[in-house]
This record gives C-alpha cells, sequence and structure tokens, in this order.
C-alpha cells in the first residue's frame, strides 16, 4: 500500500503569504497519478489539481503544483481568507487508492 | 450542473446491512468510473470501493477493509451507483461520499451519514 505523508498536519498564513503543503510517498507514483483536494469546513471534499499540475476547472491560478517520483506539493501564490481549508493528496497509482492525512491551513 | 447526491445512510446496529445509493446528473455517467470514500475523525479520507466501465467489464476494488463484506455495482441506465454493506462494524462508520473518476475524483456528492452502533 502506498503511503502519503503529508507536511505539515495544520499551518496558520497570513493574507498574501505563500504557502507550501508537501506530500511524501514511501514509493514512487508516476505524476499521472497524484492529485490535490480541497475541503472547506462543512462541506464535501473537491477536486484542486489532478495530475500533479493540472488546475480543476474554476480553480483561482494562485494554486499550483508540482513534483515527481516520491514528493509533491502543492502551492498556494498568495493566501486568501477563502482558501481556509483541509487539503489532502491522493493517489490513484495503485489499488488501494491512498489519501494524505491532510493539512488543515488556517488563516493568522 | 454535476451532481451526486447519495442516500441511504442512518443508524445500523452491529452485523448488520445497509445499501447506499448515488444518483448522478450533469455528466455522462457511463464514462466515469465511479468510487466510494467514506471519511471519519479517526481515519480521515478512505477510499472504499471502485467500480469501472463497461468496456472494462464492470470490473471492482475494494479496500481490504471492505473485502468481502461491501459490494458496489451499478446501473448505468440510471446513472446510479451503489453500496450494499454486509456485517458492519463499527469501524465502517462514517460519511460516505460518492466520487466520480475521471483523470481523479472529479466529482463528489454532499456524502450520507452511516453510523454503526448498537
Amino acid at each position: 500500500e502506498i503511503v502519503l505523508t503529508q507536511s505539515p498536519t495544520t499551518m496558520a498564513a497570513s493574507p498574501g503569504e505563500k504557502i507550501t503543503i508537501t506530500c511524501s510517498a514511501n514509493s514512487s507514483i508516476s505524476s499521472n497519478y497524484l492529485h490535490w483536494y480541497q475541503q472547506k469546513p462543512g462541506f464535501s471534499p473537491k477536486l484542486l489539481i489532478y495530475r500533479t499540475s493540472n488546475l480543476a476547472s474554476g480553480v483561482p491560478a494562485r494554486f499550483s503544483g508540482s513534483g515527481s517520483g516520491t514528493s509533491y506539493s502543492l502551492t498556494i501564490g498568495t493566501m486568501e481568507a477563502e482558501d481556509v481549508a483541509t487539503y489532502y493528496c491522493q493517489q490513484g497509482s495503485s489499488i488501494p487508492r491512498t489519501f494524505g492525512s491532510g493539512t488543515k491551513l488556517e488563516i493568522k | 450542473e454535476v451532481k451526486l447526491e447519495e442516500s441511504g445512510g442512518g443508524l445500523v446496529q452491529p452485523g448488520g446491512s445497509m445499501k447506499l445509493s448515488c444518483v448522478a446528473s450533469g455528466f455522462t455517467f457511463s464514462n466515469y468510473w465511479m468510487n466510494w470514500v467514506r471519511q471519519s475523525p479517526e481515519k480521515g479520507l478512505e477510499w472504499v470501493a471502485e467500480i469501472r466501465l463497461k468496456s472494462n467489464n464492470y470490473a471492482t476494488h475494494y479496500a481490504g477493509s471492505v473485502k468481502g463484506r461491501f459490494t458496489i455495482s451499478r446501473d448505468d441506465s440510471k446513472s446510479s451507483v451503489y453500496l450494499q454493506m454486509n456485517n458492519l462494524r463499527a469501524e465502517d462508520t462514517g460519511i460516505y461520499y460518492c466520487a466520480a473518476f475521471y483523470y481523479a475524483m472529479d466529482y463528489w456528492g454532499q456524502g450520507t451519514s452511516v453510523t454503526v452502533s448498537s
């Protein structure tokens, strides 16, 4: 089973600040199979970035993703209040599909 | 507008059964693999099951924790996916989401809550 480890677990950022969340896998994943989701409080998860670096429909350009192999990251170029959420990475490379444990992002 | 609507959740005793349903609209359902994903405070987001397309002979895959107890199925004519859950355990408690997969889990429902308790 591919285990995804996210860091940090929680973080607080000021408006305008640049944010980076990392996702580390215990074995290599093709970049085609690493995705990011955003879950706002009280809502279901929403696709944010697919295949490492492709923005889902309607996602602001301040979000970006990168990575390869066992190391991936999600970046928010400039933090906004509406970005308060928990962010999850997920791999679709093998069964079972697995998610990271999440990074809770708060605003200062 | 894309919509996934789950139903069928509730309270069930350990060892009992429950069937979840998910109806989709706003996209070509038959072109998407369908998944069930559950969420609990203890385990976070946990993938449960997947069913592929008619062209894949509706192949199914399951998480180890539910294999042999849960069955995923779909009815493309009704744009619906189902999860039959048998021999339920306390650790199956959570919010169950259906999710439509193309490149990733592109669309999610609002979830239905399942509580397994005596």
